[in-house]
């Protein structure tokens, strides 16, 4: 167990549609990173909030939102939804606010199924 | 941009040696490793940075050569509990603070 929470486990919903993903990060921990990952893509960063704000962008989709809120908890917000959004995401959080600082704690992820 | 590893697949008889190599094109600052089992999250090996000494950690080392922008991944004496797929994630010179990784390298480790 990471300490990294994620909710929900899974989440199946139809194209169009939208939906809220929630990350809480380890205790003590000022940045989480969001990932996806799909069997063709692999793992793709898609953002990183250090303590509220956003510090990096990779790539995510203009119909792909998130933020981090005072008690450092993230959502990610996907909508407009396709077929090709379904995927695993993960929510990883580290201390420092750089890459080069310490190792990111990956939580159990979301599977989401756009139908 | 995204670093290419080899090989993408490799399987072992427990208590041999394995080498995963991570290539990238672009110059790199620091090269990340985590290892993934099947319908896990992934899990932090080691990160190696620009200047940094070759990294260990029981039977997994890792080397990161600047000059060719290559890191090598080395188990040694394989376990059952090794297998998995492990990934490398680069982060190019000039602080992206972004880590993108490779495809990926599946490490089967049998009895």
């Amino acid at each position: 167990d990471s300490g990294v929470t994620q909710t929900p486990k899974h989440l199946i919903t139809a194209t169009g549609q939208r939906v809220t993903l929630r990350c809480s990060p380890r205790s003590g921990d000022l940045s989480v990173y969001w990932y996806q990952q799909s069997l063709d893509q692999g793992l793709q960063f898609l953002i990183q909030y250090y303590n509220g704000e956003e510090r990096a962008k990779g790539n995510i989709l203009e119909r792909f939102s998130a933020q981090q809120f005072p008690d450092l908890h993230s959502e990610l917000n996907l909508s407009s939804l396709e077929l090709g959004d379904s995927a695993l995401y993960f929510c990883a959080s580290s201390v420092p606010p750089g890459l080069a600082g310490g190792e990111q704690f990956f939580g159990p992820g979301t599977r989401l199924t756009v139908l | 941009q995204q670093p290419v590893q080899s090989p993408q697949a490799v399987i072992l008889r427990e208590g041999e040696d394995a080498v995963i190599n991570c290539s990238s094109s672009k110059a790199l600052y620091s090269v990340h490793w985590y290892r993934q089992k099947h319908g896990e999250a992934p899990v932090f090996l080691m990160i190696l940075l620009k200047g940094g000494e070759q990294k260990g950690h029981e039977k997994i080392s890792a080397s990161f050569n600047e000059k060719k922008q290559q890191s090598s991944l080395y188990l040694t004496a394989s376990q059952l509990s090794y297998s998995g797929t492990y990934f490398c994630g680069t982060e190019i010179q000039g602080g992206s603070e972004k880590l993108v990784f490779g495809k990926g390298t599946k490490l089967t480790v049998n009895p």
